[in-house]
């Protein structure tokens, strides 16, 4: 089951920012959170990753907050490029592997960037 | 970020038949790989986690004699669908987990596969 709560659907108009919250209140410590999202028609595309420290990569920033419970994923100049479903995900440690894991993908956010 | 290729990108197929799907990587070694099915306005569902040289782990509710699958090699997957109904017709995707520091892996999917059953 996921462990993760995105709203359903989200907008921001062309050039603002984009700020997609993702609730994971039961996160264990050492579990990552994970950031995708999928383009209609096409496989799920890594945007950032992280554990505790905020991040920031050339797509985008991911805000942690310090009890770990929510994080924000910033878009800081939405395109008409970044509608997609965004999905955020808590890394499920495999049992058997301790460096190893799976994704678990809950239902996402529907990112719709307006012109 | 590192490449993850799919072939085919569509089937089409009768209904009893069997279908392969390949999964490459092709920039770097994949221990292990996952395979993904989703259906019209749904999430993904994994279906199976697959090591290579080992047996694939299937997700509950997956029927292993199906859904077979192969990790042959560090850079290849094939994922098999047997005696496949219209039922089976979804959109498979699989990933591919690239290593790094322990708890720093990346997981990289690929552009997916279309499967159709008439």
């Amino acid at each position: 089951d996921a462990k993760t709560t995105q709203p359903p659907s989200m907008d921001c108009a062309e050039g603002r920012a984009a700020n997609l919250p993702c609730n994971h209140s039961t996160i264990s410590g050492n579990e990552y959170v994970y950031w995708y999202r999928q383009i209609h028609s096409q496989g799920p595309q890594y945007i950032i990753h992280g554990l505790k420290n905020n991040e920031t990569n050339e797509m985008a920033s991911l805000i942690i907050t310090e009890d770990r419970k929510s994080s924000t994923l910033i878009l800081p100049h939405a395109t008409l490029r970044d509608t997609a479903v965004y999905y955020c995900i808590v890394r499920v440690a495999l049992a058997w592997m301790d460096s190893s894991y799976k994704l678990i993908f809950g239902s996402g956010t529907r990112l719709l960037v307006r012109p | 970020g590192a490449v993850v290729s799919q072939h085919p990108s569509r089937v089409i197929c009768k209904s009893g038949t069997s279908v392969k799907i390949e999964c490459r990587s092709l920039d770097f070694q994949a221990t292990t790989m996952f395979w993904y099915r989703q259906f019209p306005k749904q999430s993904l569902m994994l279906m199976a986690t697959s090591n290579e040289g080992s047996k694939a782990t299937y997700e509950q509710g997956v029927e292993k004699d199906k859904f077979l699958i192969n990790h042959a090699s560090l850079t290849l997957s094939t994922l098999t669908v047997t005696s496949a109904h219209p039922e089976d017709s979804s959109f498979y995707i699989c990933s591919a987990r690239e290593g790094g520091l322990a708890g720093q892996e990346t997981q990289y999917f690929g552009p997916g596969t279309r499967l159709l059953v008439l």
